[in-house]
């Protein structure tokens, strides 16, 4: 089946940690996305990227990094200088303007 | 100006009725607007998209968009208990960067 995964579901951080959320997909979409979903806030973009080896900053970058070695992976690392990570990260792929998005990571910060 | 309004609700229909969801955007150089189903805890799927004024119908649901007004609508005939959710609007103007409204949230009661 054709789809977007992510890993893990749920995670756990502690105070000055840096963790990375996965995100794969085998649906040969040119462009991944990171958002960040907060309660009461729409989707915010934090990184997007349309080929490999290239990325771009979103919205609210500060305090994440990316990489894009592989078409079907687009990891995102939360540093310890995101001072507020506790939310729901989304990654989505797109071929074309229409998005899809992935189960989702609910990270909470310790 | 939020780049992207609706109504948070909660949005109240019994079963059976038409449930009537509205997004106004600001952005004039809008060219793809989408609404995503997003149930509780879980990512959004995207359920409609539209690119040109006036209806688009698929199923049960109905798109419609008029520029002139900056307004996009998705109408849910025959409302069931299953389609209570929060409904994201979206639009996307260029960049690669689709912007996301906060969400609707509908209840049909049964």
């Amino acid at each position: 089946d054709g789809g977007i995964t992510q890993s893990p579901k749920y995670l756990f951080r502690k105070e000055g940690q840096n963790v990375t959320l996965s995100c794969e997909q085998n649906l040969n979409h040119d462009a991944m996305y990171w958002y960040r979903q907060d309660p009461g806030q729409g989707l915010r973009l934090i990184y997007y990227s349309q080929i490999v080896n290239d990325f771009q900053k979103g919205d609210i970058a500060e305090g994440y990094s990316v990489s894009r070695e592989k078409k079907e992976s687009f990891p995102l690392t939360v540093t310890s200088a995101q001072k507020n990570p506790t939310a729901f990260y989304l990654c989505a792929s797109s071929i074309g303007v229409e998005q899809f998005f992935g189960p989702g990571t609910r990270l909470t910060v310790l | 100006q939020k780049e992207v309004e609706q109504n948070s609700g909660p949005l109240s229909v019994p079963e059976g009725a038409i449930a009537s969801l509205n997004c106004t955007y600001s952005d004039r150089g809008s060219q793809s607007f989408f609404w995503y189903r997003q149930y509780s805890g879980k990512s959004p799927e995207l359920i409609m998209s539209i690119y040109s004024n006036g209806d688009k119908e698929d199923g049960r649901f109905t798109a419609q968009l008029n520029k002139a007004s900056q307004y996009v609508s998705l109408l849910i005939r025959d409302s069931q208990p299953s389609d209570s959710a929060t409904y994201l609007c979206a639009f996307w103007g260029g960049y690669q960067k689709v912007t996301f409204g906060t969400g609707t949230k509908l209840q049909v009661i049964p």
